[in-house]
């Protein structure tokens, strides 16, 4: 059975400062791999999109890495701004073509 | 915005009743997933349905239904609810058969279940 892990379950740095968020699963047998962002009352985003044949996604300030094989994959944000704040998650889809989710992580950049 | 909207924004119900929820797809969006998230918890994949037909299903009872309707528009039943049912329900619409596709969530409905 397919298990996602966010670690840690929440971060608060000061604003400029670069992070990185984590996400682990137990099965390598994925299609994709997805990180989203939720903002409270505004549902979920959805951030950035890794093919199981791709390493890694840029867009703009955000880089998420994916290493299958080592059930690993990491969210990079530079330059953190006050609007970053949000609870992040990942989500896989697994061979049964179901998103199964992590329980995000709660960021909170202080200006 | 991602152009999916949900209503009603909140609910509160008591045990053992009923409870529609709404949930409108982008135009042309053939996909719907629905999702039960806990607080301080991932979504949990409730079904999905693929042009009026459910095309998956998590491990949810049976008490939990949809319904897919032509104009890009689905209903998520609950019936018998129990106090577990309190959660954000999110609705999820993708252009293709959904699979694989980035979703679409709209902003989700709270229900509260005393």
């Amino acid at each position: 059975k397919q298990e996602v892990t966010q670690i840690p379950a929440a971060l608060s740095v000061p604003e400029g400062e670069n992070l990185v968020l984590n996400c682990s699963f137990t099965d390598s047998a994925i299609y994709n791999l997805q990180w989203f962002r939720q903002d409270p009352g505004k549902g979920l985003t959805s951030l950035l999109l890794i093919q199981s044949s791709q390493r890694e996604q840029t867009s703009g300030r955000l880089n998420a890495s994916l290493d299958k094989s080592s059930g690993r994959s990491t969210l990079y944000i530079a330059a953190s701004q006050p609007g970053d704040s949000a609870t992040y998650l990942c989500a896989v889809l697994d061979s049964n073509y179901q998103l199964i989710w992590g329980a995000g992580t709660k960021l909170i950049i202080k200006p | 915005e991602t152009g999916v909207t949900q209503s009603p924004t909140h609910l509160i119900k008591t045990r053992g009743q009923q409870v529609t929820l709404r949930c409108s797809s982008q135009s042309g969006h053939n996909t719907v997933s629905w999702y039960q998230q806990a607080l301080g918890q991932g979504p949990q994949f409730i079904f999905q349905y693929y042009r009026e037909e459910e095309n998956g299903r998590g491990n949810f009872p049976p008490r939990f239904s949809g319904l897919q309707f032509p104009n890009y528009s689905s209903e998520l039943n609950v019936n018998a609810l129990e106090l577990d049912d309190s959660a954000l329900y999110l609705c999820a619409s993708s252009p293709g058969t959904g699979r694989a596709d980035t979703q679409y969530f709209g902003p989700g409905t709270r229900l509260t279940v005393l």
